[in-house]
């Protein structure tokens, strides 16, 4: 069982708040994802980071914005949620092997009114 | 760039019938190979890997999938379906230029009929 956890894991909010989806790790990876899904449609990779202080963006674009300060620790914000935020958010890790597996947290679903 | 195509979003089999969920990859180097199931309200789950070892890969829960270079393929199969699995399945490709970047395809919903 992966040690990978979201939070919060359903969100409603209002357009223009701000919000941070929290994702934690404790298997002492390096590499840790951000995918967001929407229903029927592909994982599309929105950020990335390889370790403490290293963040790029994935392919798609993104309004969000990630920290990577600690290595456990990878939180997204939004600093001010509209409808078209409203989404599935993934949070994954992988360890040092290049065939490696990604372990994916349980999800935050997004929701703008 | 790699990507990977699955043929049918969704798939409906007997329970007891044989399972297939396709999955066609493009990728510049030898790729790595992963099939996922998501069951709903969840992450995602790995339920096998094809890393250049045997061609033929056996995952969790009774499933495989095989490996074919000439058809760039890496179709999953189950001998006999159970209502449990049904679940949203995703095939996803990495290995371009040691990018360990997964790309996902759009899935398959697999619902298993009584």
């Amino acid at each position: 069982e992966a040690d990978i956890y979201q939070t919060p894991r359903y969100l409603v909010i209002g357009t223009g708040k701000k919000i941070t989806l929290e994702c934690s790790q404790t298997m002492g990876h390096d590499k840790m994802y951000w995918y967001q899904q929407d229903p029927g449609m592909e994982l599309h990779l929105i950020h990335y980071s390889y370790g403490v202080n290293s963040t790029e963006k994935g392919d798609l674009s993104s309004e969000s914005t990630v920290s990577r300060i600690r290595t456990e620790h990878f939180p997204l914000t939004l600093e001010s949620a509209r409808p078209s935020h409203t989404s599935q958010y993934l949070c994954a890790s992988k360890g040092q092997l290049a065939t490696g597996e990604l372990f994916f947290g349980e999800g935050s679903r997004l929701t703008v009114l | 760039a790699q990507s990977v195509t699955q043929l049918g979003s969704h798939v409906s089999v007997s329970e007891g019938a044989l399972v297939l969920l396709r999955c066609n990859y493009s990728s510049s180097v030898p790729p790595y190979l992963f099939w996922y199931v998501q069951y709903p309200n969840q992450g995602l789950q790995l339920l096998l890997k094809y890393t250049s070892a045997a061609t033929l890969v056996k995952g969790i829960n009774g499933f495989e999938a095989e490996f074919k270079k000439s058809e760039t393929s890496f179709h999953l199969t189950k001998p006999s379906a159970h209502m449990s699995d049904a679940a949203e399945y995703f095939c996803a490709v990495s290995g371009d230029f040691g990018n360990e970047k997964l790309t996902f395809g759009t899935g398959t919903r697999l619902t298993i009929i009584p």
